[in-house]
């Protein structure tokens, strides 16, 4: 079935970077997108952005614009999303979906904690 | 950007209850809404998509309708099993944007 498998949880300091992968089994990867979306603790939803495995292109929400950069690794069917400039505001649980439009599954999700 | 507005933000129903929970949206999205549930500590899963598809394995007392702007999510009997946060998503346009969720709390 369907796999997507997180990296583990981080601690970061403000102003560090952070790097989550996101590892595909079960399916083609390259034939479906890979979406990253947020929570803050307590908090909705936000999408961050998505990548075609295909073809590399990337399509982000005008809020990371900037910090966020969405990449792929066909040979080994993974994902990654990386967070430049961590603030505090940062802190949240960060999932990868699958897929074209809507999407699912999703993975467990990873937590990032940005505190000095 | 699409604004999706969605409410109410939570509700409290007994075991057996029809639910309703809506979601508008800013501009025409036609029919690409899909919902979202979130059980406590866990990833979101895929109820539908398409405004009223059901995914694999999803119970049939979940029902989804409308297009444009305006959609609901029904369950037809509230089960024990339904509470946690649902979450509806447009994916009409770039940026994909969610609804703020609505929390269900079985009474």
């Amino acid at each position: 079935q369907v796999q997507l498998m997180q990296s583990g949880a981080e601690v970061k300091k403000p102003g560090a970077s952070v790097k989550v992968s996101c590892g595909a089994s079960g399916y083609t990867f390259i034939g479906f997108a890979m979406n990253w979306v947020r929570q803050a603790p307590g908090q909705g939803l936000e999408w961050m952005g998505r990548i075609d495995p295909r073809t590399g292109v990337t399509n982000y929400a005008q809020t990371f614009q900037g910090r966020v950069t969405l990449t792929t690794d066909v040979s080994i069917a993974t994902a990654y999303m990386e967070l430049t400039g961590l603030t505090s505001d940062d802190t949240a649980v960060y999932y990868c979906g699958r897929g074209n439009l809507s999407f699912g599954p999703w993975g467990r999700g990873t937590l990032v904690t940005v505190s000095s | 950007d699409v604004q999706m507005t969605q409410s109410p933000s939570s509700l409290s129903a007994s075991v057996g209850d029809r639910v309703t929970i809506t979601c508008r949206a800013s501009h025409d999205i036609r029919r690409d809404l899909a919902w979202y549930q979130q059980k406590p500590g866990k990833a979101p899963e895929r109820l539908m998509f398409a405004t009223s598809t059901l995914d694999g394995g999803v119970p049939s007392r979940f029902r989804g309708s409308g297009s444009g702007t305006a959609f609901t999510l029904t369950i037809s009997s509230l089960q024990p099993e339904d509470l946690g946060s649902y979450y509806c998503l447009q994916y009409n346009s770039y940026p994909y944007t969610f609804g703020q969720g609505t929390k269900l709390e079985i009474k």
